[in-house]
């Protein structure tokens, strides 16, 4: 069965400052791969998602990953925090064998100080 | 238009209730899920349906009953709450014809249910 690390648990850094957030997986073929945001009292937001090709993946709100094999990770960056970026995040992980659902990590939460 | 809704937002109860959360989806998909998400943040898989059907189960106590009357609709009736079901629960649905862990995974903002 797949499984999901997000090493850190909380994580702060200044606003426009650079960020990256670590994720590892653990799955025996080619998984899918995603990173969701979550911010306060809200429900969870895809940001970004590698199922094949290009392992470096553009998401929404300058958020950027990478799928490196030979680490088995996916991890986030974005260039320049903003304040807004403030938020839990979550990666997952889901296999290409029917009706398995994804697998999330723990999350990280990031906080953007001025 | 909101395209996952969950109903209530918020839910306080006593011990040995039954209560319920509604889930409707505007997107067209066929699968729906339920998650728990803990004090602790972590989001874990209880259900999910395609086209009304069940087709994940995980280890979920038999007092959480899932509901799909069409394939817009998944509810969560939950009998004799526990203390240990506090948590928010997200109701997600994702794209027809894919296999449910594959799509992309759209959620509701959650219904926080307090258990006292």
């Amino acid at each position: 069965a797949q499984s999901v690390t997000q090493p850190d648990i909380h994580i702060t850094v200044s606003e426009g400052a650079s960020l990256e957030l670590r994720c590892n997986y653990s799955y025996g073929a080619t998984p899918y791969l995603f990173w969701y945001v979550q911010s306060p009292g809200q429900g969870l937001q895809l940001l970004l998602k590698y199922f094949s090709g290009d392992t470096l993946v553009q998401g929404i709100k300058g958020f950027e990953a990478e799928f490196k094999r030979s680490q088995s990770s996916f991890n986030l960056r974005k260039p320049s925090v903003h304040w807004s970026d403030a938020a839990e995040y979550f990666c997952a992980v889901g296999s290409h064998s029917g009706n398995t659902p994804l697998v999330f990590g723990k999350g990280t939460r990031l906080s953007v100080i001025a | 238009d909101t395209a996952v809704s969950q109903t209530p937002k918020y839910l306080v109860t006593q011990m040995g209730n039954d209560k319920s959360i509604k889930c409707e989806q505007n997107l067209g998909h066929d699968t729906m899920y339920w998650y728990k998400q803990d004090s602790k943040k972590f989001l874990k898989i209880m259900f999910s349906y395609n086209n009304k059907e069940l087709i994940i189960n995980e280890t979920v106590p038999n007092r959480f009953s899932p509901k799909s009357p069409d394939k817009a609709h998944l509810n969560l009736h939950i009998n004799s709450l526990e203390l240990g079901d506090s948590a928010v629960y997200f109701c997600a649905s994702s794209q027809a014809g894919l296999a449910a862990n594959t799509g992309e995974l759209f959620f509701g903002e959650g219904s926080r249910l307090t258990v006292l």
